[in-house]
């Protein structure tokens, strides 16, 4: 059974980066696309942006600026950057898989506060 | 942008009752659209993929179609584990986008 776990400081100060990693455990991570997710407390859900196992990346245009993703094949990893965080990037990060997100992380919760 | 709009918002409903959720595309999108359940302090979960395939281990009760622009989530008897909130997904084209989410409440 394929299991994603997100993982990384739960709390980033205004103007950091935050930093996440979603490691993939119980299947390969080759051959799919791997999505970051985020949503703030009590709002929907919205895409930050994906990676290939080539490294390819498309990311969403209101972030696009302040986000690199990035994979380690050999670990089954991949991860999230974001830039010059704000309040408004407080929110739970989930990463999930493919074209259709058949498996979620649990998510983490990443708050930006001083 | 292809934005996605959710209807309704919210509904209240009883144990063993018909629930409809429609998903509207603003411009076509195939069948690459996809239906998740998410519970309190949960992930999503994947019910409904491509428009109208069950997710494996999701129970029958949970149906869509639809393609183009309009699509519809059927719950053909709620059950007390189904009171949640349900998005819908477009994997059609960059960025991806949700629904805005419909909470089936109790009524």
């Amino acid at each position: 059974q394929v299991q994603l776990q997100e993982s990384g400081p739960g709390l980033v100060k205004p103007s950091e980066t935050l930093s996440l990693i979603c490691t993939v455990s119980g299947g390969s991570i080759s051959s799919y696309y791997w999505n970051w997710i985020r949503q703030p407390a009590g709002k929907g859900l919205e895409w930050v942006g994906r990676i290939f196992t080539t490294g390819s990346t498309d990311y969403s245009p209101s972030l696009k600026t302040r986000v690199t993703m990035s994979v380690d094949t050999s670990k089954n990893l991949f991860s999230l950057k974001l830039t010059s965080v704000t309040a408004a990037d407080t929110a739970v990060y989930y990463c999930a898989r493919g074209n259709s997100f058949d498996y979620w992380g649990q998510g983490t919760l990443v708050t930006v506060s001083s | 942008d292809i934005q996605m709009t959710q209807s309704p918002s919210s509904l209240s409903a009883s144990v063993g009752d018909r629930v409809t959720i429609t998903c509207r595309a603003s411009q076509s999108i195939n069948t690459y659209l996809h239906w998740y359940q998410q519970k309190p302090g949960k992930a999503p979960n994947l019910l409904i993929y491509t428009a109208s395939s069950l997710q494996s281990g999701v129970p029958s009760r949970f149906s869509g179609s639809g393609s183009g622009t309009d699509f519809t989530l059927t719950i053909s008897s709620l059950q007390r584990e189904d009171f949640a909130t349900y998005y819908c997904l477009q994997t059609s084209s960059i960025p991806r986008t949700f629904g805005q989410g419909t909470k089936v409440e109790m009524k």
